[in-house]
């Protein structure tokens, strides 16, 4: 079974440029998880998916962070215009209900962004 | 409010001794579940081990136990018997009835040779 995929892996950009990420979550996950991890803390939900429909965007930036899922698949989470305190690293995770109410969260390898 | 501590930023263990890494949470949910994850150095994150908030028993998955003492709101991992491979950051999570995932701020482990 693939796992969730994400990319780029790095990236580099200057203040007030654009950036993209993009996730492919594990086939027949119905829920996407974008995370904003800042060196030496814990992961911070920025968005949640179910289908593509938004769960919970409460600690997204919305006037700079966007994300979408088209088609209940993939997922893009935009940041425009990056400033110095974006950079971190920026995993997607995906998860299906195992019954139960057990939702095991499968991650990507993470995008790590730096911004100059 | 949603909230997970971790009080402990940096643990130690001898390698082949237990240690327990500290976890407490504040939700007023019913139902709930808590999990525990690794993340190495190479960054990826590993779910290690789940326990429902009406699961009676303690979830046990390997070398890996969590003591689950609801009334204390605490979830701690138990590492039995630590590898030099258990070297790496362990987050406690919360998975809240909206299902959203809140995650503490981590403990860093050092198994000592």
């Amino acid at each position: 079974e693939a796992g969730v995929a994400q990319s780029p892996r790095y990236k580099i950009i200057e203040k007030r440029q654009s950036v993209a990420f993009w996730c492919n979550p594990i086939s027949g996950h119905a829920t996407l998880y974008w995370y904003q991890q800042i060196l030496g803390q814990g992961p911070k939900l920025l968005i949640q998916f179910q289908n593509n429909g938004v769960v919970d965007d409460s600690q997204l930036p919305k006037d700079r962070f966007s994300a979408e899922r088209l088609k209940g698949v993939d997922s893009t989470l935009k940041i425009q215009p990056a400033k110095l305190e974006d950079s971190a690293v920026y995993l997607c995770a995906s998860s299906l209900d195992l019954g139960q109410g057990i939702y095991e969260q499968f991650f990507g390898p993470g995008t790590r962004l730096t911004v100059l | 409010a949603q909230k997970i501590t971790q009080t402990q930023p940096g643990m130690f263990v001898q390698e082949k001794e237990a240690v327990t890494l500290d976890c407490t949470y504040d939700t007023s949910d019913q139902s709930y579940g808590l999990f525990w994850y690794k993340q190495p150095s190479s960054g990826e994150m590993i779910f290690l081990i789940y326990q429902g908030s009406y699961d009676e028993q303690n979830a046990t998955e390997g070398r890996y136990s969590l003591n689950f003492q609801k009334a204390r709101k605490s979830a701690n991992l138990v590492i039995s018997a630590s590898q030099l491979g258990d070297s790496a950051m362990y987050f406690c999570a919360m998975r809240g009835a909206g299902n959203q995932f809140y995650f503490g701020t981590g403990t860093s482990l050092t198994v000592i040779p």
